[in-house]
This record gives structure tokens, sequence and C-alpha cells, in this order.
């Protein structure tokens, strides 16, 4: 099975701030790696498919590049509304793993 | 608009059965695979399968096959989820999701949308 390690577990920032996720994979997945961001109480939503194709409606300040084992989320210009935990999944392979997710916290 | 709608919390004791459905609607309902995804109190999602509701071909996460069973009806747009003997270690929130992909190159493939989620508590 593949694994899905994130880092950092959790972050600390502020408003405005320029805030990075990294997904590494345990073995290639090529570019087949999505991202979803999950408030408290609610389900995670999709962000970005494909390592780096933004969904339809998310704001552009949300980016992901990546291919092979290693990937990145950017959230440029933090909003408020983005204080939330963020998961990758690969879809390479069965079982399609997530990553353990990345808290983001307001410093 | 494509939604999927799970039914509603349950509490069950160790050793019951259960059964969690997921309906849904806005779309063809056969030509979409439907994934279940656990999460534990305070921890992270965990994919526990899908199932192409066309022909009812169904792929588990070895972590959960021969644990819990994923099945479908057309008839009814619906997705279940089931449990023949719950555990403690069962009490979750499940989500389901529609697996969405890019046609021509299926491996790129995405859970979109979710249901709101299933509280599931076992307890004695």
């Amino acid at each position: 099975d593949i694994q899905m390690t994130q880092s950092p577990p959790s972050l600390s920032a502020s408003v405005g701030d320029r805030v990075t996720i990294t997904c590494r994979a345990s073995q290639t997945i090529r570019s087949y790696l999505n991202w979803y961001q999950q408030k408290p109480g609610t389900a995670p939503q999709l962000l970005i498919y494909a390592a780096s194709s933004l969904q339809r409606g998310v704001p552009s300040r949300f980016s992901g590049s990546g291919s092979g084992t290693d990937f990145t989320l950017t959230i440029s210009n933090l909003q408020p509304e983005d204080f939330a935990t963020y998961y990758c999944q690969q879809s390479y392979s069965v079982p399609r793993a997530f990553g353990q997710g990345t808290k983001v916290e307001i410093k | 608009e494509v939604q999927l709608v799970q039914s509603g919390a349950e509490v069950r004791k160790p050793g019951e059965s259960l059964n969690i459905s997921c309906k849904a609607s806005g779309y063809n309902f056969n030509t979409y695979w439907i994934g279940w995804v656990r999460q534990m109190p305070g921890k992270g999602l965990e994919w526990m399968g899908v199932i192409d509701p066309d022909d009812s071909d169904t792929r588990y996460s070895p972590s959960f096959e021969g644990q819990v069973t994923i099945s479908a009806d057309k008839s009814i747009s619906t997705v279940f989820l089931q449990w023949s003997s719950l555990k403690a270690s069962d009490t979750a929130i499940y989500y389901c999701a529609r697996q969405d992909a890019i046609i021509v190159e299926p491996l790129a493939n995405w859970f979109d949308p979710w249901g709101q989620g299933t509280l599931v508590t076992v307890s004695s």
C-alpha cells in the first residue's frame, strides 16, 4: 500500500500569510494527488485534483504542485475562512490513502 | 444539484449489526463510483472502499475488507455500508462521497461531493 505523509502536522499563521503544506508519497503516484479542506463539524471539500487542477468554485489563492512523490499545497494571502485541516489523497492505487492531515491555526 | 444525503446518527451495542445509507440525487447514479471514508473521533480520514453502482464491483482497503460490506441498490440510487458485528472501535463518523474522474485518465479520480456524514456510536 502507498503511504502518504504530510508535513507539518500543524502550523500557526496570520491572515495574509503565504502557507505551504507538503505531502510525500511512499512511491511514485505520478500526478494522481488530491487536496481537501475540512472545517470542524463538516464534511471535507475538494480543493485541488490531479496535483494542480483547481476545483470549480475554489478561490485562486489555493494552488497545488508536484509530481512523482513530492507535492505541495500553497495558500497565498491566507483568509480567516482558510483556518481548517487539509488532507492530501493519492488516487494512483487502491487503497487510495489520505495523509494524516495538517491543521492550519490562527497565530 | 448533485447531492449525497446520508442516514442519521446511530447508537448500537457491541456485537449488533448496522446498515447506514447514502442516497444520491442530481445525476445518473449508475455512472459514478461511490466511496466510504471513516473519521474516528479527533482523527484523520481513512479510505474504506468504493463501489460501482452499475455492476456492484467493489474495491476495499485491506484494513476494512471483511470488516464491512459495501453494497448498492440502483432502484433507489442508494449505497449502503453494513456491519454484521460492531465493535467499540467502529465508533466514528462515516462519510460517503462520489468518485469523479477525468474520463480519459481514470487514475485521476477524486471524491466530490461528500455526504454530510453519519455518526456511529458503539457502546455497551
